[in-house]
């Protein structure tokens, strides 16, 4: 079946440093990828998504390409704040019924120091 | 624009207890997703509802039903509650039909199974 892999964490950076979070994803067809983010004792929001072969999804200054050749949708950013600690969740959609579900991965939580 | 609002926030249930945990979704949102999240662990899908009928169903026994009611709002139920049973479920809603409908999450409902 479908999975997602992402880095594992905790993730812990400065103010202003680079980010890279990896996921890599294996999929039957031709799946869509998403990155979420969790904020503490909120659900999850939509960060970014991709629905094709190098697309890029970009949101609040984060990016990720849709790599089909490495099967990877990496999260990256130039610069974080404070305010970006939070989990952030990789997914994909397949079809679920006459619908799309996600299948998560595991999350990777990043925590920005001042 | 109402979101996805969940209730109880928190609750607690002794093994063998059922429980009945509410969404209501988005307005203008007619499909509703449920998603269970343990510690540290990314979201896996349970089941999702459309026109008040199952339409689709993750690995997860009978024990765990639904209901989507006229006004699109949905109830999970999880019968003989077990201790693994422990998480955080979280609901989210989207519109039938339209490819990569983002999914709005509510923040959960936290059940602990004691």
């Amino acid at each position: 079946g479908n999975s997602v892999t992402q880095m594992e964490g905790p993730v812990t950076l400065s103010e202003e440093a680079f980010l890279t979070i990896n996921c890599t994803y294996t999929a039957t067809g031709y799946p869509s990828l998403f990155w979420y983010v969790q904020y503490p004792g909120e659900g999850l929001q939509l960060l970014l998504k991709a629905t094709k072969a190098d697309d890029k999804g970009s949101n609040k200054g984060f990016e990720a390409t849709y790599r089909k050749e490495t099967t990877s949708f990496h999260l990256e950013k130039g610069s974080v704040q404070v305010s970006d600690s939070a989990v952030y969740f990789c997914a994909l959609s397949e079809r679920g019924g006459s619908n799309y579900k996600l299948t998560f991965g595991k999350g990777t939580l990043l925590t920005v120091n001042p | 624009e109402t979101g996805v609002t969940q209730s109880p926030t928190h609750l607690i249930k002794t093994r063998g207890q059922q429980v009945t945990l509410r969404c209501s979704s988005q307005s203008g949102h007619n499909t509703v997703s449920w998603y269970q999240q343990a510690l540290g662990q990314g979201p896996q899908f349970i089941f999702q509802y459309y026109r008040e009928e199952e339409n689709g169903r993750g690995n997860f026994p009978p024990r765990f039903s639904g209901l989507q009611f006229p006004n699109y709002s949905s109830e999970l139920n999880v019968n003989a509650l077990e201790l693994d049973d422990s998480a955080l479920y979280l609901c989210a809603s989207s519109l039938q039909g339209i490819r990569d409908s983002p999914l709005h999450f509510g923040n959960g409902t936290r059940l602990t199974v004691t």
